[in-house]
């Protein structure tokens, strides 16, 4: 299974970008990449995902190495509700797995005031 | 409004006693997974459905049972064989298989027995 590195906690200031890197340097070329976050005793919430080329959605951003092995999840505009742990997950896509998620243990993201 | 939702989102059990947490969706998903959370932790998947009647196991299946009956439920039981039962549980679901498809995930029932 392609695995994932993140740093286990950031702090970023409100109102200021938030850059939250994460390694796969084992991705295979039909692999996505994954972000979600996780505020405190809830569900992870979907941010955004991709293949190969940079994604923008209404939450994110997200910029993927030409080469694949790392990948660069920006907030924009970080806000206090942005404090949350984030998971950067690459899709397992293996028959007898069901496409299951491995989660690790993320990047804590606090912002602060 | 569409989603996944759990139910209850706080259980309290006495050791040696077996508990359901119940699970439904109504996005017409295929596929449901159960996860586990513990403290400090990632989480790491127990048990998945693909399809109706049918359910595998995930890499912490020891303890725990579901069925799937119905397109809509996935209930996950904690027996008493499991030996650290207390934790957060969620559970999620997706629609088919192909690699692009997100996981959606309800807000997790958080066991602790006591």
């Amino acid at each position: 299974d392609a695995k994932t590195t993140q740093p286990p906690s950031m702090d970023c200031a409100e109102g200021r970008a938030a850059n939250l890197p994460c390694n796969h340097s084992t991705i295979s070329g039909n692999e996505y990449v994954y972000w979600y976050r996780q505020i405190h005793s809830q569900g992870p919430q979907y941010i955004i995902h991709g293949l190969k080329n940079n994604e923008t959605n209404e939450m994110a951003s997200l910029i993927i190495t030409e080469d694949r092995k790392s990948s660069t999840l920006i907030l924009p505009h970080a806000t206090l509700r942005d404090t949350a742990v984030y998971y950067c997950i690459v899709r397992v896509a293996e028959r007898n797995t069901g496409n299951q998620f491995y989660f690790g243990t993320g990047t804590s993201l606090t912002v602060i005031p | 409004d569409g989603g996944i939702t759990q139910s209850p989102k706080y259980l309290f059990r006495k050791e040696g006693q077996n508990v359901t947490l119940s699970c439904e969706q109504n996005l017409n998903h295929d596929a449901m997974y159960w996860y586990r959370q513990d403290p400090g932790q990632g989480l790491r998947l127990i048990y998945y459905s693909q399809i109706v009647n049918d359910f595998q196991k995930g890499d912490i299946a020891e303890g725990y049972s579901v069925s799937r009956e119905k397109k809509e439920s996935f209930p996950l039981t904690v027996t008493s064989a499991q030996k650290n039962p207390t934790a957060f549980y969620l559970c999620a679901s997706r629609q088919g298989l192909a690699q692009s498809n997100e996981q959606f995930f309800g807000p997790g029932t958080r066991l602790t027995v006591l």
